[in-house]
């Protein structure tokens, strides 16, 4: 299975500064067909995950776009330009390039 | 607008089974995979597998052999998800999620699950 470690896993950010969040994958995420199938999901507390962006860099629908994801290969980078309260929760990078899907482990969020 | 509803909580017993629900709506149900995920308390999700509605076709996670049984029933477009011979450490929340080319990008509130003698 390819292992995905995310760092930090804990992140005091001070609200309207940045946060970035970094996802390395044990193997290459680019899919036979091209695409690299890595995402991002949100996870307020007490709420299920909510997709952010999905295929690296592209924000799903309704999410602001103070979030950005970037990266190739097998590392990865979601950033918050300007972190804002409603931000507070865990964050996971997931890849489902290879069969097993598999997630890192989280990375909290949470204001100074 | 999709949504996709789960039953509500399970309190069972070591060694039973328990089978939960998600019902999706505002989109066509046979169109999309379903997928399980789970979060053990205070811990991170873990991918559980998928099902074709469509074809009921289905694909588990290697960790769960011969415990996990996906299946459907188009005509009132619901997914089911039933783990078997359940254990103290299947304490979790179980989360459906609709896959669109590969990307989990609607999920349903989760169902939480307490196995407990």
């Amino acid at each position: 299975d390819i292992v995905m470690t995310q760092t930090p896993l804990s992140s005091p950010v001070t609200l309207g500064q940045p946060a970035s969040i970094s996802c390395r994958s044990s193997q290459s995420l680019v899919h036979s067909d091209g695409n690299t199938y890595l995402s991002w999901l949100q996870q307020r507390p007490g709420q299920p995950p909510r997709l952010l962006i999905y295929k690296i860099s592209n924000r799903f629908s309704g999410v602001p776009d103070r979030f950005s994801g970037s990266g190739a290969g097998t590392d990865f980078t979601l950033k918050i330009s300007r972190v804002e309260a409603e931000d507070v929760g865990f964050y996971y990078c997931m890849q489902a390039t290879q069969f097993p899907q598999t997630f890192g482990q989280g990375t909290k969020v949470e204001i100074k | 607008q999709v949504q996709l509803v789960q039953s509500g909580a399970e309190v069972k017993k070591p060694g039973a089974s328990v089978k939960v629900s998600c019902k999706a709506s505002g989109y066509t149900f046979t169109g999309y995979y379903m997928h399980w995920v789970r979060q053990a308390p205070g811990q991170g999700l873990e991918w559980m597998g998928w099902i074709n509605p469509n074809s009921g076709d289905t694909n588990y996670a290697q960790k769960f052999p011969g415990r996990v049984t996906m299946t459907r029933d188009t005509s009132i477009s619901t997914a089911y998800m039933e783990l078997s011979i359940l254990r103290s450490d299947d304490t979790a929340v179980y989360y459906c999620a609709r896959e669109k080319d590969l990307d989990l990008d609607y999920w349903g509130q989760g169902t939480l699950v307490t196995v407990s003698s």
